[in-house]
């Protein structure tokens, strides 16, 4: 295991509700990411808290809203999504964001189907 | 498990031989590369990195080559393993960005056959 837990595994959703993903890790890093991958695409990175601020957001939709209330957890929220957001959602740590440690240690993911 | 990267470039490596996983990077002034592995169900791993001021690195059965001119980078993995089967992503980064972001490549599925 990677230190880096991710819940749900597994989520389905219709377009109209509302559900949040949950990144914990336990590794004491001052940095966490969301990337999405989707199938014939390479991750691509949504957003990057460092000491729970938000230093990125990789121009994405307002429907995906990231929290992070201290630098252990790491929350998605989900509101009125569109089946092309079916995807994996992985979940990732770092020591820090933009030092000389770029090593990322990835959650499991969280396959997201949206009906 | 999970499957990604469908229809990804797929190498097929007989077990105990060695395999050699390519990948062309997008940006010239990149410094930093890693490689990762994502077998079915799990995210992604770190196998082994590289920065721009070396060609070759080595770790424990994987070589990383890196050739900064024509942008191209590559995984060596000696005598394979059948748990070496998985999808393997280059990435690259601007250590200069201040957020570390890396820019991941679309990936290569190895399968590792008896």
């Amino acid at each position: 295991e990677t230190g880096v837990t991710q819940t749900p595994r597994h989520l389905v959703m219709g377009m109209t509700n509302k559900k949040s993903l949950k990144c914990e890790q336990h590794l004491g890093h001052n940095a966490m990411y969301w990337y999405k991958q989707s199938a014939k695409k390479p991750l691509e990175l949504m957003f990057v808290y460092s000491l729970e601020e938000r230093v990125e957001n990789n121009s994405v939709p307002s429907r995906f809203s990231p929290e992070c209330p201290n630098s252990s957890h790491l929350f998605l929220h989900l509101h009125t999504l569109q089946p092309e957001d079916s995807a994996l959602y992985l979940c990732a740590s770092s020591q820090e964001a933009g030092t000389s440690t770029y090593e990322q240690y990835f959650g499991p993911g969280t396959r997201l189907t949206v009906t | 498990g999970e499957s990604v990267g469908l229809h990804l470039p797929t190498l097929s490596v007989q077990e105990g031989d060695n395999s050699i996983i390519n990948c062309a990077y997008s940006n010239s002034a990149s410094d930093y590369f890693i490689w990762y592995k994502q077998e079915s169900g799990k995210g992604p791993q770190f196998i082994i990195d590289i920065r721009s001021n070396m060609d070759k690195r080595q770790g424990q059965r994987v070589t990383v080559l890196l050739n900064k001119t024509v942008k191209h980078l590559s995984l060596q993995i000696a005598a394979t393993q059948p748990g070496d089967s998985a999808v393997y992503f280059c990435a690259e980064t601007l250590t200069t960005d201040s957020w570390g972001k890396l820019q991941f490549g679309a990936g290569t599925q190895v399968v590792v056959t008896p």
